[in-house]
C-alpha cells in the first residue's frame, strides 16, 4: 500500500512570496490534515478535510493561508505572502474515517524555509 | 480545552534497560489517546493508541502504554530498548464521542546509549 506522498521535500523562499504545497492521501481516506511542525514543537493542526468539505479550520492563519481538497482526493496547501515565522515542516497525513478513533498516516513532510 | 503534556524534553537510557516516556492530558469527557514515533527526516510513524477497554496497550517494536484515569497520564514503555529506538516521541489526544481535533505533545526525545 503506498503512503501519503508529499510535494516538494523541500522548499526555501524569501518572505512576501508565495508557495505551495502538494498531498496525495492514501487511496480510500476520506480524512486528510494538513499540520504545521515548527522545530521543537508537536505538529498543530492547520485544516482538517472529510472528503472535500473542511471539518476543522479554526488555526489556520486565513489571511495568508488556503487550502482545497481537489474531488476529495489531492490537496493543496498555499501560504501567500510568506513571513519569517511560517519557517516549519508541513505536513500532511491521512485517515480513514473521521469521527473514529482512527490512525493517522503521516507523510515524510515539506521543509519550508522562508528568508 | 484540550491540552497534552509531554514534561520531558529528553530521557536517556542504556541500551537493554527498560524506558518510559511520560505523557499527562487534559480532555472533556473520555479521551482517545495515541503515541507517535518521528525518526530522523520523516515523517510520524503510528506506534499505539488507547480508545476503550484494557488499561495496558500494546503496540509496535515492543512498545506499550498504561492509561491511568485517576492521574490522567498514558506514559509510553518498553521493557528492553535498543538503540534503534532513538527518536523522538509525540503524545497525542483526541476527544471521544464527537471529538474530531487531534492535539499532540511538545514531544520527547528519546536517545538510547549503546
Amino acid at each position: 500500500e503506498a503512503g501519503v506522498a508529499q510535494s516538494p521535500r523541500y522548499k526555501i523562499i524569501e518572505k512576501r512570496q508565495s508557495v505551495a504545497f502538494w498531498c496525495n492521501p492514501i487511496s480510500g481516506h476520506a480524512t486528510l490534515y494538513w499540520y504545521q511542525q515548527i522545530l521543537g514543537q508537536g505538529p498543530k493542526l492547520l485544516i482538517q478535510f472529510q472528503n472535500n468539505g473542511v471539518v476543522d479550520d479554526s488555526q489556520l492563519p486565513k489571511d495568508r493561508f488556503s487550502a482545497e481538497r481537489l474531488k476529495g482526493v489531492d490537496s493543496t496547501l498555499k501560504i501567500q505572502p510568506a513571513k519569517l515565522e511560517d519557517s516549519a515542516v508541513y505536513l500532511c497525513a491521512s485517515s480513514l474515517v473521521v469521527g473514529e478513533p482512527d490512525t493517522q498516516y503521516f507523510g515524510p513532510g515539506t521543509r519550508l524555509t522562508v528568508l | 480545552a484540550q491540552s497534552v503534556a509531554q514534561p520531558e524534553d529528553q530521557v536517556n537510557v542504556a541500551e537493554g534497560n527498560p524506558l518510559t516516556v511520560k505523557c499527562t492530558y487534559s480532555v472533556s469527557g473520555n479521551p482517545y489517546l495515541f503515541w507517535y514515533v518521528q525518526y530522523p527526516n520523516r515523517g510520524l510513524q503510528f506506534l499505539l493508541k488507547y480508545i476503550t477497554g484494557d488499561n495496558l496497550v500494546k503496540g509496535s517494536y515492543g512498545f506499550e502504554a498504561e492509561f491511568n484515569k485517576s492521574q490522567t497520564s498514558f506514559h509510553l514503555k518498553k521493557p528492553s530498548a535498543l538503540v534503534s529506538d532513538s527518536a523522538l516521541y509525540f503524545c497525542a489526544v483526541r476527544r471521544g464521542l464527537g471529538g474530531f481535533k487531534t492535539i499532540f505533545g511538545a514531544g520527547t526525545r528519546l536517545f538510547v546509549k549503546a
